[in-house]
């Protein structure tokens, strides 16, 4: 079983760009979330998608957003970016939402802002 | 927003020592506890869910307690190894809009001195 794959894994952007990001979960799992990790602050939760429906959303300014498409797969886009956006972007799967199902975590996408 | 914190934020072992860490989790509405460990240049894997006071789940050397009630759970690693070496994270869920995000530690490095 294939699992969760994002693309680009590496990107350079400038000042004031914007950028889409890529995400397909593991075959057959509905929910998706988006991770970004930066040195010393862990995983901070973005959001999470189920049934193409955002179900959750994390501490993140409204340049950040996201969507799902009817095939599960989803897409995170950051615009007018900042330095500070800098950061991996780890993408994350489960067949649902619910309090026990473990996230099975793509490679991430490492954006750079120059 | 759930407070996860995690302790020690890193830690060097001998190769053949046992080590344990601890996660700190809000005792008051809780769902369930997730760790994960986070080797480099990978993602993260999912090692346990525990839900269940007194939970004691175990996957080869390693093996994880629950105490709900006092709200922490501990990883223990036993005789470590080099392929050890990793950071490993504990999240919990909050419950929001029909659906369980995860709030993850900081970790904990874990590095295995061969």
């Amino acid at each position: 079983k294939a699992g969760v794959t994002q693309t680009p894994r590496y990107l350079i952007k400038t000042r004031g760009q914007q950028v889409t990001l890529s995400c397909s979960p593991i075959s057959g799992h509905r929910s998706v979330s988006w991770y970004q990790q930066t040195p010393g602050q862990g995983l901070q939760f973005l959001f999470e998608y189920f049934s193409e429906t955002q179900r959750n959303k994390g501490n993140f300014p409204g340049r950040f957003s996201g969507r799902q498409f009817s095939n599960s797969r989803s897409e995170m886009n950051v615009s007018t970016l900042e330095l500070g956006d800098s950061a991996l972007y780890l993408c994350a799967s489960r067949p649902d939402p619910g309090r026990n199902q473990p996230q099975h975590f793509g490679d991430g996408t490492r954006l750079s802002i120059l | 927003i759930l407070n996860v914190e995690q302790s020690p934020q890193s830690l060097h072992v001998q190769e053949g020592d046992s080590t344990n860490f601890t996660c700190s989790f809000p005792s008051s509405n809780f769902y369930a506890l997730h760790w994960y460990r986070w080797e480099t240049a990978k993602s993260p894997e999912a090692l346990f869910v525990m839900t269940l006071n007194g939970d004691e789940k175990k996957k080869g050397r390693i093996s994880a307690t629950l105490n709900t009630k006092e709200g922490y759970s501990y990883l223990y690693i036993k005789g470590s190894q080099p392929e050890d070496s990793a950071t490993y994270l504990c999240a919990s869920p909050d419950s929001g809009a029909g659906s369980y995000q995860l709030t993850f530690g900081k970790g904990t490095k874990l590095s295995v001195i061969p």
